[in-house]
């Protein structure tokens, strides 16, 4: 089975602090992805990478940026968190072009005080 | 306008059929899938059709595609309290982004 894992199910972080998600998949997928969950507003994506090093934005990439220096690692970072990006945090990889079944991690629950 | 289009919740009482609905406007999809996202947790792949099927049934699930109008449908038979969760639609963006609609809250109820 494909197994996507976030280093963490819940996050309290302060404002102003530099926030570190990690995301591992062990499946050899090209594509990661960095979503964020809110209510009524679905998921939205923030980053995708679809190589190592290489990166896109996503619709809202303000306030966040990622790492990705190998394969199977897909950092996000939150340079100087805020209490706007309070939010549930999912990771995603699919295999690769041609191919968009997603898999998932847990969920990351941010909480910025 | 969004890409992808469901309702927000949908309520119905044990042991009927639930139907959850959505729309789609990229017509060079290839693949149209449906998630579940239990309390807390990521979501899980519950799914798909190709965009060349009508129909497609697996166990309690049916999912039912009008290529015309690109609505697409989620019917679960026999809901039970176990099937309450957030049910996501999807359709590939391009050739390798998944889009997802806002999520359909499914509350089942005695």
């Amino acid at each position: 089975d494909v197994k996507v894992t976030q280093s963490s199910r819940y996050l309290v972080k302060r404002t102003g602090e530099k926030v570190f998600l990690e995301c591992v998949q062990d499946m050899d997928h090209e594509n990661m992805f960095w979503y964020r969950q809110d209510p009524g507003l679905g998921l939205r994506l923030i980053y995708f990478s679809y190589d190592v090093k290489m990166k896109e934005k996503g619709d809202i990439p303000e306030g966040y940026s990622v790492s990705r220096e190998k394969k199977e690692r897909f950092s996000l970072i939150l340079e100087s968190a805020s209490t706007n990006q309070t939010s549930m945090y999912l990771c995603a990889s699919t295999l690769g072009v041609g191919n968009t079944e997603a898999f998932f991690g847990q969920g990351t629950r941010l909480t910025v005080v | 306008g969004e890409d992808v289009e469901q309702s927000l919740f949908l309520s119905v009482r044990e042991g009927d059929s639930s139907v959850i609905n959505c729309t789609y406007t990229d017509s060079s999809s290839t693949y149209l899938y449906w998630y579940k996202q239990e309390p807390g947790a990521g979501l899980q792949l519950l799914t798909y059709i190709f965009s060349n099927m009508d129909m497609k049934q697996d166990q309690r699930l049916t999912v039912l595609l009008n290529k015309k109008d690109k609505p697409l449908s989620l019917r679960i038979a026999d809901t039970q309290t176990g099937d309450s969760a957030i049910y996501f639609c999807a359709e590939g963006r391009g050739s390798y982004i998944p889009t997802f609609g806002r999520g359909t809250s499914l509350i089942v109820h005695p």
